[in-house]
């Protein structure tokens, strides 16, 4: 089954709206990382969160890890922000491998 | 994000080609690891290599030959690739290669096979 799951799968959002995207995972995780990926493909990561809330700017991040999921938050939106959301967590079927979520592309219109 | 740089960002091939892919990791990590990420699918994992010795190949066909010649420096050879290997190829790198481990990836080549 699916061990990674991310929702929804497509965001479209009016600048300046909020948004919350959703990662629910399969495994007890020592690791989960959120990671944006910019229309040009590179990965920048946002938040290594295996545990708690940390904020960053406009994006914040909580993850509860004995309920197996993880939210992304943004705030005022911004055209910037549109891209695609990646989480990824190590998966004790997969040998304990970073595995990603199929991802949330988000579009921030103007 | 500059530490870890990837050449070329863009490559097309035939068939019958053999090319390589570099990365190069600034960080002063020890871990090195190689994913692929196709049109609708999620990143999936090739290789992985912690102080220079290979520790995962997840079962990657022979046409892809990964080398890290030191912990530094990731190459990915390619040959006699098939039209379904056209992907996005994302290298990263990490402090131990540990599950706890931050992964911190390059800017990606893209590939595409005529």
């Amino acid at each position: 089954g699916i061990q990674v799951e991310q929702s929804p799968p497509d965001l479209i959002l009016q600048e300046g709206a909020n948004s919350t995207l959703r990662c629910n995972f399969s495994d007890s995780v020592n690791n989960l990382q959120w990671f944006h990926q910019n229309p040009w493909g590179q990965l920048i990561n946002l938040f290594y969160i295996p545990s708690g809330t940390k904020q960053n700017g406009r994006l914040s991040a909580t993850t509860v890890a004995t309920e197996r999921y993880s939210l992304l938050y943004i705030s005022s939106s911004q055209t910037t922000d549109s891209g695609v959301y990646f989480c990824a967590v190590p998966i004790k079927a997969a040998g304990n491998k970073l595995t990603f979520g199929g991802g949330t592309r988000v579009l921030v219109k103007p | 994000e500059t530490g870890v740089t990837q050449t070329p960002r863009h490559l097309v091939m035939g068939m019958t080609n053999k090319k390589s892919l570099k990365c190069e990791q600034h960080l002063g990590h020890n871990a090195m690891y190689w994913y692929k990420q196709s049109a609708k699918k999620p990143l999936e994992l090739m290789f992985v290599y912690s102080l220079e010795e290979r520790v995962e190949n997840n079962s990657v066909p022979s046409r892809f030959s990964p080398e890290c010649p030191n912990s530094s420096h990731l190459f990915l050879h390619l040959h006699t690739l098939q039209p379904e290997d056209s992907a996005l190829y994302l290298c990263a790198s990490s402090q131990q290669g540990a599950s706890t481990d931050t992964q911190y990836f390059g800017p990606g080549t893209r590939l595409t096979v005529l």
